[in-house]
Formats: C-alpha cells, sequence, structure tokens
C-alpha cells in the first residue's frame, strides 16, 4: 500500500537553531500534503496545507515564517522550524492525498524536543 | 474548522463487547470523512472512510455511520480486542482542500 515518510522520527535540537523535518510519499505522487503537530493527548492541530509548487495555506494562528513548508515536487514536503524555541516541542506530522483519489495516508511523525 | 485542544474523552469496554465511538464535526460542506486510529508515539492509520453521498459504510469488524443532519459520525466496532485499544479520530475533507480532525476518543479494551 501506500506509505509515507517522515525523517527524522526524532529530532533535539538548541533553542534558537532551525530544523527541517522531511515528508516523502514512497509510491505515489502526492499532490497535497498536509501538516499537523500534536500536544500528548490532545487532537491533530492542522497547521498548513501545501500543494505542489505553491505556496502553503497557513491556518489561523500559524506563524508561515517561523514554520517554512516547502512543497517542491510531488513526492517531498518539507517543514522547517526557524528559531526553535522549546515551546515548539512537540510531535509532527505529515499526510498526503495521492492524484488518483481522497485517501490520506500519514506519516509516522517525528519528535522535536527543543533544549 | 478546526479540532480545538480538548483532552481526550475516554471509552472503556470490556473484551468481546461491541464499541461505539462518537465524533462531531463542523462543517456542512465536508463532503468525505474518515476515521483513523492512533497508537502511542505514531503516526495515524487508516481505518474507514464514508463520502457524504452515503450514511453507511462497512468494513472488516468496522462499520462507519454518517449523519448529516447533525454532523454525527460514529465509528462502531465488533468483538472489542485489547489490540483496539488505542486513541480515535475522525477527520472531515473540507471542499476548501483542508483535512480537519475531531477530538478524539482514547479507547481502552478490558481483558
Amino acid at each position: 500500500g501506500a506509505v509515507v515518510s517522515q525523517h527524522p522520527s526524532r529530532v533535539i535540537c538548541k533553542s534558537g537553531t532551525s530544523v527541517k523535518i522531511e515528508c516523502r510519499s514512497l509510491d505515489f505522487q502526492a499532490t497535497t500534503m498536509f501538516w499537523y503537530r500534536q500536544f500528548p493527548k490532545q487532537s491533530l492541530m492542522l497547521m498548513a496545507t501545501s500543494n505542489e509548487g505553491s505556496k502553503a495555506t497557513y491556518e489561523q494562528g500559524v506563524e508561515k515564517d517561523k514554520f517554512l513548508i516547502n512543497h517542491a515536487s510531488l513526492t517531498l514536503s518539507t517543514l522547517t522550524v526557524t528559531s526553535a524555541h522549546p515551546e515548539d516541542s512537540s510531535f509532527y506530522i505529515c499526510s498526503a492525498r495521492g492524484i488518483s483519489g481522497n485517501t490520506i495516508y500519514f506519516g509516522e511523525g517525528s519528535w522535536l524536543t527543543v533544549v | 474548522g478546526e479540532s480545538v485542544g480538548l483532552h481526550l474523552p475516554t471509552l472503556s469496554v470490556q473484551e468481546g463487547d461491541n464499541s461505539i465511538i462518537n465524533c462531531a464535526y463542523s462543517n456542512s460542506a465536508s463532503d468525505y470523512f474518515i476515521w483513523y486510529k492512533q497508537e502511542s508515539g505514531k503516526g495515524p492509520q487508516f481505518i474507514i472512510d464514508i463520502r457524504s453521498n452515503m450514511d453507511k459504510r462497512q468494513g472488516q469488524r468496522v462499520t462507519v455511520l454518517l449523519n448529516k443532519t447533525v454532523k454525527h459520525l460514529s465509528l462502531q466496532i465488533a468483538a472489542t480486542q485489547p489490540g483496539d485499544s488505542a486513541v480515535y479520530f475522525c477527520a472531515e475533507f473540507s471542499t476548501g482542500n483542508q483535512f480537519y480532525f475531531g477530538t478524539g476518543t482514547s479507547l481502552t479494551v478490558i481483558p
């Protein structure tokens, strides 16, 4: 079946640095990718929706200059957390929607810890 | 639209019983809905989906019911097993190309 891969699965970075998380669709072309963050025992909060080749659409309250999203190809989207702070520590999850249908597949998530 | 950061409601069922997990969605224009299962520390796993032109869909041991009048979804799990213990989310796909998650329900199966 379709697989979405996220990398890294876990990352620790120092406060003030930037970290990039990759989301790849491995066996299908993803026209749309979604980025979420999730705090413990809470639901997934949609951060932004990105379509290949165009700018991401950010949800209200999400800083686009802080969470840079790039969807340069049909198989890769990246989320860069810039000038990370401890409050950015969270579980970040991407999902991808293929060209052929509405089924949406999720990556395994990336744990970010900012120290 | 968006899910809110509420703490998860919980549901405990005895092994072998049927489980019913409910979800209210927000956008009457949403036309596609998916139920996901999430185990601790992992990404969501697809269970079953339903389009707005249907009111019921069955899978293996699972059934999704859609009531568009009251914007309500339910997931029924037959003969619940310990491996079904997880957090369950409904998600709505709106015509604005956004994909929002509901609050979620934590299911615990008691052996």
